[in-house]
């Protein structure tokens, strides 16, 4: 089983649309979350961190579901710039650091 | 604004040649992170180091050593290249601490022939 599971779409949604992605996470003892966001043959970047009791940054909401860990982003509204790939990430210690570990990568398309 | 700076953005190489990849940061942080991405696998982390002169292993060290003499600077070594190491190379660099996001660099495009 992989640690952090996302379906890779693509999701194909029309200007205005809300769309919805799911992620879930193996390792209970994980201490951070965090949605990332990485568009076409650029680095990725955080769109925002994911806290328990749910964060929300403009058009995105973000929800964190320790007891199941499941974590999800909801796009309200959607943008044509909204076209990426959104990763989800999970932090754990590791060594003498923080180490994140990604999920492969839930891409979005919109479409006028 | 944090900076990530890497020595390529894109290197071709022959199998068996040893490859220097570098990456320096600007912001002084303590951790400093090696990733290859590749379609369907996503970021997989190689090495990461939380002080200077020290290193971890991540998720596939195989085939790779990190260097780490100063702060601001993480090299990635590939002792003798091979064909199943051409990837997108990644490298990033935080604060110390979970809840601090890791900041990337633009990339290096590794072709190995």
């Amino acid at each position: 089983r992989k640690e952090v599971e996302q379906d890779p779409g693509p999701f194909n949604v029309p200007e205005g649309a809300t769309v919805a992605f799911n992620c879930t996470y193996s390792n209970s003892a994980s201490q951070s979350f965090f949605w990332y966001r990485q568009d076409c043959r650029k680095e990725p970047k955080l769109l925002m961190s994911v806290y328990s009791s749910g964060n929300e940054d403009g058009r995105f909401t973000a929800q964190l579901n320790r007891a199941s860990q499941y974590i999800s982003l909801l796009i309200r509204d959607s943008k044509l710039s909204d076209s990426a790939t959104y990763l989800c990430v999970v932090s754990s210690l590791g060594g003498g650091g923080n180490k994140l570990t990604f999920g492969t990568g839930t891409q979005l398309k919109v479409e006028l | 604004d944090v900076k990530v700076t890497q020595s390529s953005r894109y290197l071709v190489k022959r199998t068996g040649e040893k490859v220097f990849l570098e990456c320096v940061q600007d912001m002084d942080h303590e951790n400093m992170f090696w990733y290859r991405q590749d379609p369907g696998l996503g970021l997989r982390l190689i090495y990461f180091s939380y002080d200077v002169k020290m290193k971890e292993k991540g998720d596939i060290p195989e085939g790779y050593s990190v260097s780490r003499e100063k702060k601001e600077r993480f090299s990635l070594i590939l002792e003798s290249a091979s064909t199943n190491q051409t990837s997108m190379y990644l490298c990033a660099s935080s604060l110390t601490g979970a809840i601090h996001e890791q900041y990337f660099g633009p990339g290096t495009r590794l072709t190995v022939t």
